[in-house]
């Protein structure tokens, strides 16, 4: 049984470039949550995806969208890189009906130059 | 607005010792309450969670938490430490209402010594 995969595992960009994160869910699950972690802080709740709609959004500039596809894997989009998007981002998977338990992905480090 | 605090940023420990780890949030409604640990090179992980009844919940590896309502707090405690719990241990609160997304704290280094 497959946990959340994510790739790529690293990624490098420049300012101003877009980027797009990829993640499969946990087999049977069919919500998907994105989430920042900077260098020392705790992840923060990017936005999270069911029945390919985006639910719930946290404190994020329209700069990062998403998408999640029918067979509930996701997308995470940011355009116009900043320095401030390096980060390590986490995709957590769960279901519905379950939301408190989640899965995490082993992440995506961006490096913004 | 929620928030969670983890005041400790760095713990050392030897192997054996206790472990307390702080976790204060701020939430006026019914709340989860969540640690995750990070091992270093592996994801978040799920350590123990409570949701209601007993307060004192026993998570996997030996550790436990309790939540004291009046105080907002949800400590992470562990008898006697190895050093196969070095990790960043993350304290993360769910409210039952509003928001369906977890909170999380800055999170706890732990390293213990051999």
């Amino acid at each position: 049984d497959a946990g959340v995969t994510q790739s790529p595992t690293h990624l490098i960009k420049t300012r101003g470039q877009q980027v797009t994160l990829r993640c499969s869910p946990k087999s049977g699950h069919d919500t998907v949550s994105w989430y920042q972690q900077a260098l020392g802080q705790g992840p923060q709740f990017i936005f999270q995806y069911y029945e390919e709609e985006e639910r719930q959004r946290g404190n994020f500039p329209d700069r990062f969208s998403g998408h999640q596809f029918p067979n509930y894997s996701s997308e995470l989009n940011v355009n116009a890189l900043l320095l401030g998007d390096s980060a390590l981002y986490l995709c957590a998977s769960s279901l519905t009906g379950n939301i408190y338990e989640q899965y995490f992905g082993p992440g995506t480090r961006l490096t913004v130059t | 607005a929620q928030s969670v605090s983890q005041h400790n940023h760095h713990v050392i420990l030897s192997e054996a010792a206790s472990l307390e780890l702080g976790c204060n949030y701020s939430y006026g409604g019914t709340v989860n309450l969540f640690w995750y640990v990070q091992y270093p090179g592996q994801h978040l992980q799920l350590l123990l969670k409570y949701f209601s009844g007993d307060p004192l919940v026993k998570g996997i590896k030996g550790f436990e938490a309790e939540f004291i309502k009046s105080k907002f707090s949800f400590n992470l405690r562990k008898p006697s430490v190895q050093w196969s719990d070095t990790a960043e241990y993350f304290c993360a609160v769910l409210a039952q209402t509003g928001a369906n997304n977890l909170f999380f704290g800055t999170g706890t280094r732990l390293t213990v010594i051999p």
